[in-house]
């Protein structure tokens, strides 16, 4: 059965601070691992999709790396801002043959980023 | 704008009464998922949809969940004679090329 964990559960960070949140999964047998952001009471905002074939992807600040042997793959923000301050989501997509499978998530780590 | 709206955002009810949610995709998506998601937790898969057929539910889903997909567009998730556990944030997922686009979710309480 998949688990996936996310360490820490919450961060606080003064403004400015690179950071990095780590996520873990216990089957390898990924299709693809997807970070998420929600903001509280909202839904989820997809920020970075990793397929099982790469290795990292970018956006803007953010740089995600995916290593699946290890079953481990990281977050990474460059120079945080308060916009930033969210719950951020990791999940994995199982892997059937090929086919896509639902989701599962991590609990998330809520980061604050101080002015 | 994730491309998907959800119906009511919010909803209070009593405990025994029946409500129901709907998820509204902009465009057409073969794949259509109904997640749950506590406080503190990530979110739980419930079922999802390959055009109007249901393939998938999990154990979280019990008799007393019924989605449907009509005409492979929008979707329904309805809970008969809810529980105070029932109480959870009901998000609905549509899937892309590969990755999955959620919706604002509909909050239900259960008093």
């Amino acid at each position: 059965k998949q688990e996936v964990t996310q360490i820490p559960a919450a961060l606080s960070v003064p403004e400015g601070e690179n950071l990095v949140l780590n996520c873990s999964f216990t089957d390898s047998a990924i299709y693809n691992l997807q970070w998420f952001r929600q903001d509280p009471g909202k839904g989820l905002t997809s920020l970075l999709l990793i397929q099982s074939s790469q290795r990292e992807q970018t956006s803007g600040r953010l740089n995600a790396s995916l290593d699946k042997s290890s079953g481990r793959s990281t977050l990474y923000i460059a120079a945080s801002q308060p916009g930033d301050s969210a719950t951020y989501l990791c999940a994995v997509q199982g892997d059937y043959g090929g086919s896509q499978g639902n989701l599962i998530f991590g609990k998330g780590t809520k980061l604050s980023v101080k002015p | 704008d994730t491309g998907v709206s959800q119906n009511p955002r919010h909803k209070i009810t009593k405990r025994g009464q029946n409500v129901t949610f709907r998820c509204d995709p902009i465009s057409e998506h073969n794949r259509l998922y109904w997640y749950r998601q506590t406080l503190g937790q990530g979110p739980e898969f419930l079922t999802y949809f390959q055009n109007e057929a249901q393939l998938e539910k999990s154990r979280l889903l019990s008799d007393r969940f019924s989605a449907e997909r009509p005409k492979g567009s929008f979707s329904t998730l309805e809970i008969q004679r809810t529980e105070q556990g029932d109480s959870a944030m009901y998000l609905c997922a549509v899937s892309g090329v590969h990755e999955q686009f959620f919706g604002p979710g509909t909050r239900l309480t259960v008093l």
